[in-house]
């Protein structure tokens, strides 16, 4: 059974560049979640998905979006990178419905704007 | 609204000796509470988390943790350190309807095991 997978694990962007970054959730789950990890620092959660919809979202300028596909795999999508956009994207997934299925993260694609 | 304060951004322990990690938490609503390990350069795996029922939860590699609502903690325990312990450590919280909702992260603990 694989576990959350994401795409690629490293990244290297120079400012102004668009970038995409790729999830799968694990087996079984339909909502995704987006988490930046600046350094040193606690994840910050960006939004999730769920039904292909946006459900939630924290504090982050439009600049982020995401989409969900019909399999519950995600992208997230980050427009005119800026330096302080460097850091470890994290991508969840869960079960909606159970209210208390875990969230299992995946390890991250590390992004670096130069 | 709810956040997390962990107590102490690095913590540094013998092999051995007690390992106690603490977290304080605010919510508005009644929380879900989780701690999760990150190793070097790696994604945050879960340690052990609380929902509802026993407030002592015991979780993986021979880590507890308990709720105690009176003082909104939640701190990490081990009784013996091991050198593979040495990680960055994650307290956070949910609203306590759903888990699959968005998670706040207090900013972390560095663990270290000294020799």
């Amino acid at each position: 059974d694989a576990g959350v997978t994401q795409s690629p694990t490293h990244l290297i962007k120079t400012r102004g560049q668009q970038v995409t970054l790729r999830c799968s959730p694990k087996s079984g789950h339909d909502t995704v979640s987006w988490y930046q990890q600046a350094l040193g620092q606690g994840p910050q959660f960006i939004f999730q998905y769920y039904e292909e919809e946006e459900r939630q979202r924290g504090n982050f300028p439009d600049r982020f979006s995401g989409h969900q596909f019909p399999n519950y795999s995600s992208e997230l999508n980050v427009n005119a990178l800026l330096l302080g956009d460097s850091a470890l994207y994290l991508c969840a997934s869960s079960l909606m419905l159970t209210g208390r299925e875990t969230q299992y993260f995946g390890p991250g694609t590390r992004l670096l704007v130069l | 609204a709810q956040s997390v304060t962990q107590l102490g951004s690095h913590v540094s322990v013998s092999e051995g000796a007690l390992v106690l990690l603490r977290c304080n938490y605010s919510s508005s609503v009644p929380p879900y509470l989780f701690w999760y390990v990150q190793y070097p350069n790696q994604g945050l795996q879960l340690l052990l988390k609380y929902t509802t029922g026993a407030t002592l939860v015991k979780g993986i590699n021979g880590f507890e943790a308990e709720f105690k609502k009176s003082e909104t903690s939640f701190h990490l325990t081990k009784p013996s350190a091991h050198m593979s312990d040495a990680a960055e450590y994650f307290c956070a919280v949910t609203p306590g309807y759903s888990s699959a909702s968005k998670i706040i992260f207090g900013s972390g603990t560095r663990l270290s095991i000294r020799p």
